[in-house]
C-alpha cells in the first residue's frame, strides 16, 4: 500500500457519460497531480493541485476538470465521455509545493481503469 | 520541450542474469531529475531509483544501478541477478527542478521486461 488511495477501481461507462475519480493522497502530502496512461500516449501529465489551488496544467481536455478539497483529497471529473478516454488514470501525491523541491518522485495510488463502451 | 526516449519496447533476461535498459532524453536545462519506475501487473507505478544531474555518482539501490552520462544525455538501468518479481513495465522519467508545469514527470514510452526462469 503506497498511501495513496484511488477509487474506484474499475469504472466502466456509456458514452456521453459524466464520472468521478477520487483520490486520497498520502498523509501529509499537500500535491497531488493526475496522470493519464493510455497503449498510444503513453503517461501523460493532466493536472496539479497545491493545497486547493490548481499549481500546474498539462494535456488535460476542457471535458475534464478537477479540484482539491480543503481534506486534502482531490476529485477528476470527465464529462461527455468518449471511447478515446479509455485509460488508466493515476493519482500521485508529494509533500513539496512544486517537484523542484527535492529530489523526490511521486508517489502514485494504484489507479482507476476507465473504460468507455 | 523535454523528451524522454525508451528505445527498447521489450527485453528479455535469465533470471540471474544482469540487464540494462536504456533511456535518452532531450532538455537544455542543467537543473533536473531522472528517474526509473516499474510497473508491474498490478498497475502500480514503484519509484525504483533516482539520481540528481548534478551528482556526477552514479546512483545505486541494491541490485538495481544507473549509468548516467550526462553529455550525451543517456540514463540507463541497469538490474543485476534478475529476479521473476523483476518482470515488469519500466518506465524511465524526466522532472525539471523548476517549478509549474514544467516541474512535473515526462516519461518515456516503457520497456516491457521478461524474466525467464
Amino acid at each position: 500500500d503506497s498511501g495513496v488511495t484511488q477509487t474506484p477501481k474499475h469504472l466502466i461507462t456509456a458514452t456521453g457519460q459524466r464520472v468521478t475519480l477520487r483520490c486520497s493522497p498520502r498523509s501529509g502530502d499537500l500535491s497531488v497531480y493526475w496522470y493519464q496512461q493510455s497503449l498510444d500516449q503513453g503517461l501523460q501529465f493532466l493536472i496539479q493541485y497545491y493545497n486547493g489551488e490548481e499549481r500546474a496544467k498539462g494535456n488535460i481536455l476542457e471535458r475534464f476538470s478537477a479540484q482539491q478539497f480543503p481534506d486534502l483529497h482531490s476529485e477528476l471529473n470527465l464529462s461527455s465521455l468518449e471511447l478515446g478516454d479509455s485509460a488508466l488514470y493515476f493519482c500521485a501525491s508529494s509533500v513539496a509545493p512544486h517537484p523542484g523541491q527535492g529530489a523526490y518522485g511521486y508517489t502514485f495510488g494504484s489507479g482507476t481503469r476507465l473504460t468507455v463502451v | 520541450a523535454q523528451t524522454v526516449t525508451q528505445s527498447q519496447p521489450e527485453m528479455s533476461v535469465q533470471e540471474a542474469e544482469t540487464v540494462t535498459l536504456s533511456c535518452t532524453y532531450d532538455t537544455s536545462e542543467s537543473d533536473y531529475y531522472l528517474f526509473w519506475y516499474k510497473q508491474p501487473p498490478s498497475r502500480q507505478m514503484i519509484l525504483v531509483i533516482r539520481q540528481e544531474a548534478y551528482k556526477q555518482q552514479n546512483a545505486t539501490e541494491n541490485r538495481f544501478s544507473v549509468n548516467f552520462q550526462k553529455a550525451a544525455k543517456s540514463f540507463s538501468l541497469k538490474i543485476s541477478d534478475s529476479q521473476l518479481g523483476d518482470a515488469a513495465m519500466y518506465f524511465c522519467a524526466y522532472r525539471s527542478g523548476g517549478g509549474g508545469s514544467q516541474g512535473n514527470l515526462i516519461f518515456g514510452k516503457g520497456t516491457k521486461l521478461s524474466v525467464k526462469p
